[in-house]
């Protein structure tokens, strides 16, 4: 069975600071979608990024990087020079290509609180 | 614009009592789903509907019931069988593709009285 394991439940880091929040998951299927979401104090759920399991590319996008090793089934997300709006909690999730729907799994999330 | 609208924001249920929180998206999605999250954990799903008229229980799905009439609507009702609903509740959205992401509304805190 699919599982998302976010091992760092809470972290704290003083603005301009880098910060990395580690995903590892758990699958059997070969094909397979990995997302990372920020919510905000106000609740939502914001969509970040998503990667599928045959594209190994580091991305970047400004200040945020994500580093997707298959070797270690990880998907680890990178703030550079954290800034006090980064404070939130974030979630990777999984969707395997074999779900019957578009499901997602959820990690339990990173609480980040970036402190001024 | 476009997006995904739920309400109310808060909500308090009385012991026994059935209480039915509202999802509505114009994003032209297929696919809808309801999550729970509890305190400091992540989401869990409760049901989800891929076509208008039909829907699937997710993994935690007693103690509730939802409808999918319209494609722009996905209520979910709490029942007096759910002997613990205090918790957050998103809805959410997509195309009904598999990588597709998941669009999400503001979120329900529904409480006990």
């Amino acid at each position: 069975a699919q599982k998302v394991t976010q091992a760092q439940t809470e972290i704290s880091v003083v603005e301009k600071e880098d910060v990395t929040l580690d995903c590892v998951y758990e699958t059997r299927d070969t094909t397979y979608y990995l997302f990372w979401y920020k919510q905000p104090p106000s609740g939502e759920l914001v969509f970040l990024i998503r990667r599928n399991s045959f594209d190994e590319q580091n991305e970047i996008s400004g200040r945020y990087s994500w580093n997707f090793q298959k070797s270690t089934s990880s998907f680890n997300f990178t703030i550079t020079a954290s800034q006090v709006v980064d404070s939130a909690v974030y979630f990777c999730a999984l969707s395997e290509a074999r779900n019957a729907g578009n499901m997602l799994t959820f990690g339990g999330g990173t609480r980040l609180m970036v402190k001024p | 614009d476009g997006g995904i609208t739920q309400s109310p924001k808060y909500l308090f249920r009385k012991e026994g009592q059935n209480v039915t929180l509202s999802c509505e998206q114009n994003l032209n999605h297929d696919a809808m789903y309801w999550y729970r999250q509890d305190p400091g954990q992540g989401l869990r799903l409760i049901y989800y509907s891929q076509i208008v008229n039909d829907f699937q229980k997710g993994d935690i799905a007693e103690g509730y019931s939802v409808s999918r009439e319209k494609k722009e609507s996905f209520p979910l009702t709490v029942t007096s069988a759910q002997k613990n609903p205090t918790a957050f509740y998103l809805c959410a959205s997509s195309l009904d593709r598999r990588n597709q992401p998941q669009h999400f509304g503001d979120g329900t805190r529904l409480s006990i009285l």
